[in-house]
């Protein structure tokens, strides 16, 4: 069965430098959402999008940014990169309008390092 | 609000004898409950979850879960634990107001030969 893609699988950035780590959903759902999970941490939930339209916000600080485009796919740009900014970043999907009751199915991950 | 504590860091136990891994949750309004595993460098894969209904969930690779509404607990269960079962064990719960996973810290579950 197909699974949530994200790429690049690793990443590795300067302080201060511009990061962009893409998610590709099972095919038919319309739900994105993305998590940050730092080191020996659970996951956070940053930012969500249904329809293309953001849907819900958690945790995601200014400097970053996020959108779902017209075939689901979905970005997450982060600015001005921080040491604590290290994390492991997962993208889920969900299908049939991000109701609370969906299982969200998670993605790889994108492992970033921030030197 | 709300939130998922798991209690136990670790959990260790011997192949082929039962296994638990304890998670408990506060919300407001109707909990909706999630088992995740996540194995090393690598996503969280989704093992079940508990809508409504039977309290008794099954879900993939053995795993079952029993809800609680008067404890508020949401247990991760199986009647024989495999070495493979090794991994870290993560509790997650969402309402209806949410619409986002809030997880515990996690349980790293080691099965021993």
């Amino acid at each position: 069965a197909a699974g949530v893609i994200q790429s690049p699988r690793h990443l590795i950035k300067e302080k201060r430098e511009t990061a962009t780590l893409k998610c590709y959903p099972i095919p038919r759902h319309d739900t994105v959402y993305w998590y940050q999970q730092g080191p020996g941490q659970d996951p956070q939930f940053l930012i969500s999008f249904y329809e293309k339209m953001q849907s819900d916000k958690g945790s995601i600080p200014d400097r970053f940014s996020a959108q779902q485009f017209s075939d689901y796919h979905s970005e997450l740009n982060m600015s001005s990169l921080e040491l604590g900014d290290s994390a492991l970043y997962f993208c889920a999907s969900s299908q049939t309008s991000g109701r609370a009751t969906d299982t969200q199915y998670f993605g790889p991950g994108t492992r970033l390092t921030v030197l | 609000a709300q939130s998922v504590a798991q209690p136990e860091d670790q959990v260790n136990v011997a192949e082929g004898n039962p296994l638990t891994v304890k998670c408990t949750y506060s919300v407001s309004g109707n909990p909706y409950l999630f088992w995740y595993v996540q194995y090393p460098n690598r996503g969280l894969q989704f093992l079940l979850k508990y809508i409504t209904g039977d309290n008794l969930v099954k879900g993939s690779y053995g795993f079952e879960a029993e809800f609680n509404k008067s404890q508020t607990s949401f247990h991760l269960k199986k009647p024989s634990a495999l070495v493979s079962d090794s991994a870290l064990y993560f509790c997650a719960v969402d309402s209806g107001s949410a619409r986002q996973l809030t997880f515990g810290s996690g349980t790293q579950l080691t099965v021993l030969p």
